[in-house]
C-alpha cells in the first residue's frame, strides 16, 4: 500500500522566518511527488517533482526531491502570514492499464501558522 | 486556468436520504475525474477515479454501493451519497484531470456534507 508521511503535523513560526517541510514516501512505481497548499477549501498546486536533486523554485517557495531517500523538502524563505495554511504532499504512482485507481496519494498534510 | 465546480457548497439531509453532488469541468473536457473525501483536520483521501462511460475504479474500503459515482460526460461526474448516515458527514472533494498526467488535476471548490 502507497504510503506518504509528512512532518511535523503543525509549525508555529514569526513573520519572516525560514520554515522547511518534509515529506516521505512509500510508493510502488513512482511516477512523481507533488505539493498543494491548501487553505480555506480546495488545494492549489505548487510544484511537481519527478527528478532527483532538481530544485523547483517559484519565489519564496522551493523544493527537491531526493529519490534515493524518498523524501522531499519544501522551504519557505522570509514567511507571511499569507503562507500560513496546509500545505500537503502526494505521491503519484505509475498505473498500468488493467485496472487500479490512479488518483494520488495525499499526506496528512503540514499546518504551518506564520505569527505576526 | 481550469475550472471547476462543484455543487452544492453546502448540505444538510436527514439520516437515510441520498445526497446527489455534481463536479463539472467548466472549460475543459475531463476524462477522468476523482472524488476525494476529507475529515476535519486531516488530509484528502481519494475515494474513487471516474471514468467517462466506463465504471468507476474504487480504493479499497470505499462501498460502491453506498457512493455511486456517474461520469455521464466529459464534464460531469456525480457523486451520490445513498442512506447517509451521521458517519457519512464529511467534506467531498472532486478534481478534473486535464492531461494525461495526475499532476493536472484541478479541484473544485468541495461541497461539505452535514447528515443529522
Amino acid at each position: 500500500e502507497d504510503k506518504v508521511v509528512q512532518s511535523p503535523l503543525s509549525l508555529v513560526v514569526h513573520e519572516g522566518d525560514t520554515v522547511t517541510l518534509n515529506c516521505s514516501y512509500e510508493v510502488t512505481n513512482f511516477r512523481s511527488l507533488l505539493w498543494y497548499k491548501q487553505e480555506k477549501k480546495a488545494p492549489t498546486f505548487l510544484f511537481m517533482l519527478t527528478s532527483s536533486g532538481i530544485e523547483k523554485k517559484s519565489g519564496r517557495l522551493s523544493s527537491i526531491l531526493d529519490k534515493k531517500e524518498l523524501s522531499s523538502i519544501l522551504n519557505i524563505t522570509a514567511t507571511q502570514t499569507g503562507d500560513s495554511a496546509i500545505y500537503l504532499c502526494a505521491v503519484e504512482a505509475l498505473v498500468y492499464s488493467g485496472g487500479g485507481a490512479d488518483g494520488l496519494t495525499f499526506g496528512k498534510g503540514t499546518h504551518l501558522i506564520i505569527q505576526p | 486556468g481550469a475550472v471547476v465546480s462543484q455543487h452544492p457548497s453546502r448540505v444538510i439531509c436527514k439520516s437515510g436520504t441520498s445526497v446527489k453532488i455534481e463536479c463539472r469541468s467548466l472549460d475543459f473536457q475531463a476524462t477522468t475525474m476523482f472524488w476525494y473525501r476529507q475529515f476535519p483536520k486531516q488530509s484528502l483521501m481519494l475515494m474513487a477515479t471516474s471514468n467517462e462511460g466506463s465504471k468507476a475504479t474504487y480504493e479499497q474500503g470505499v462501498e460502491k454501493d453506498k457512493f455511486l459515482i456517474n461520469h455521464a460526460s466529459l464534464t460531469l461526474s456525480t457523486l451520490t451519497v445513498t442512506s447517509a448516515h451521521p458517519e457519512d458527514s464529511s467534506f467531498y472533494i472532486c478534481s478534473a484531470r486535464r492531461g494525461p498526467r495526475s499532476y493536472e488535476q484541478y479541484f473544485g471548490p468541495g461541497t461539505r456534507l452535514t447528515v443529522t
